[in-house]
């Protein structure tokens, strides 16, 4: 079974570009969440999509936008990237709508550091 | 606004003993309590969770014992180990949101030899 994985493992970019995550999800799983945490803070929602459609949204502006693919494969893009956005994105997946009967399963994350 | 809170920030426990952190939370919606365990450099791996209808749920070594009138929980791991150290974070969820988690701010532990 393999589990999350994310690409790449780190960026670094500079202020007022974009930038374009990547999360493949665990082998039956077709929903993903994106988390964003902050260095020593726990993880932040940031949105969720199931069956390509995003259904819950975090307190996150516009400029942070996703995508889910058919094979469940998910992108998170973030627009004019400010200081404040460097930290540690994660991908989770799991199976069926929310976490209610399948636990999330958290990749190892992309560390984003803007300067 | 934090919608779980954790404390402590920090525990440092001997080889052998009991770690205890604890969770406070205010939303009554909440029906969902995952505990998660993360290392340096990974992401967050989970470690037990619970529903409100039970009071205790135990796996090995981990614990979650939960008050929901004082809408509070909290992880007991037992015999701690030095492989322990790593930081921990409670969380919850509604149906509503979807599940999304509200994560507390963590507790590194620090289990010494």
């Amino acid at each position: 079974e393999t589990g999350v994985t994310q690409s790449p493992t780190h960026l670094i970019k500079t202020r007022g570009q974009q930038v374009t995550l990547r999360c493949s999800s665990q082998s039956g799983h077709n929903t993903v969440s994106w988390y964003q945490q902050a260095l020593g803070q726990g993880p932040q929602f940031i949105f969720q999509y199931y069956r390509e459609e995003e259904n819950g949204r975090g307190n996150f502006p516009p400029r942070f936008s996703g995508l889910q693919f058919p094979n469940y494969s998910s992108e998170l893009n973030v627009n004019a990237l400010e200081l404040d956005d460097s930290a540690l994105y994660l991908c989770a997946s799991s199976a069926g709508q929310g976490v209610g009967n399948s636990p999330l399963h958290f990749g190892n994350g992309t560390r984003l550091t803007v300067t | 606004q934090q919608q779980v809170k954790q404390s402590p920030q920090s525990l440092i426990v001997q080889k052998g003993g009991i770690s205890i952190i604890n969770c406070a939370y205010e939303n009554t919606a909440f029906d969902y309590f995952p505990w998660y365990q993360q290392f340096p450099g990974k992401g967050p791996a989970l470690l037990i969770a619970i529903r409100p209808d039970v009071s205790e749920k135990k796996e090995g070594r981990f614990t979650i014992s939960f008050n929901k009138s004082a809408k509070q929980f909290s992880l007991h791991i037992m015999d701690s180990q030095p492989g322990d150290s790593a930081t921990y974070f409670c969380a919850a969820s509604t149906p509503n949101s979807g599940y999304a988690l509200n994560f507390g701010k963590g507790t590194s532990l620090l289990v010494t030899p």
